[in-house]
């Protein structure tokens, strides 16, 4: 099966602060990744997919990108809505691997 | 608007049985593949079962293979979780989620349910 890391496991930054945060899959995945904001309570939202296609909705200020078997997520200009844990997904096979997430706190 | 809506959830003994339901509204729903991702208190996502738009392939984590069995009924838009010999580590907030691209079988999850609470235990 294919494992996925995420780094840094918590991130700590303020409002306007320009974040990446990074997700390594254990093999080939080709772009079929997704990125993921959940807040506690709340169901996963959907931000990125396809490595770095933006989700309908989501603001411009995020992105993803992609080389090899890493993936980034980068928030341009932090927001207080921002706050949150962060998931990345392959769905290259029929395994739908989620890494362990990157939780975004207030600095 | 699209929405899924879990139930069933509950607290049941190792060991015991439960039924999980999804009931999707909103979308068409026989032309998109389904799945049921959970998340134990305090951890991440964990996917668990994925089944293709018509039912025909269906996958399971290896932490539930053999035990639970996902399934749908096109007829009435729902999807279910058979969950048997349940065990304290099932215990999660249980979510049903929806593929992104029409009858697309490896894609993204782009509508989740709330989700419903299954806790095991004694």
């Amino acid at each position: 099966d294919i494992q996925m890391t995420q780094s840094p496991s918590t991130l700590s930054a303020s409002v306007g602060d320009r974040v990446t945060m990074t997700c390594r899959a254990s093999q080939s995945i080709i772009r079929w990744l997704a990125w993921y904001q959940q807040k506690p309570g709340k169901d996963p939202k959907l931000l990125i997919y396809d490595a770095s296609s933006l989700e309908s909705g989501v603001p411009s200020r995020f992105s993803g990108s992609a080389s090899g078997t890493e993936f980034t997520l980068t928030i341009s200009s932090l927001q207080p809505d921002d706050f949150a844990t962060y998931y990345c997904q392959q769905y290259n096979t029929y395994s739908f691997t989620f890494g362990p997430g990157t939780k975004v706190d207030i600095k | 608007q699209v929405q899924l809506v879990e139930s069933g959830g509950g607290v049941v003994q190792p060991g015991r049985s439960l039924r999980l339901s999804c009931a999707a509204s909103g979308f068409t729903f026989s032309t998109y593949a389904m799945h049921w991702v959970r998340q134990a208190p305090g951890k991440g996502l964990e996917w668990v079962a994925f089944i293709s738009y018509d039912g025909s392939i269906t996958n399971h984590a290896d932490s539930v293979k053999g035990r639970f069995t996902i399934s749908r009924d096109n007829s009435k838009n729902m999807l279910f979780l058979q969950m048997n010999s349940l065990r304290t580590e099932d215990t999660a907030v249980y979510y049903c989620a929806k593929a992104k691209r029409l009858q697309w079988e490896r894609d993204v999850f782009e509508i989740w349910g709330q989700g419903t609470m299954v806790t095991v235990s004694s």
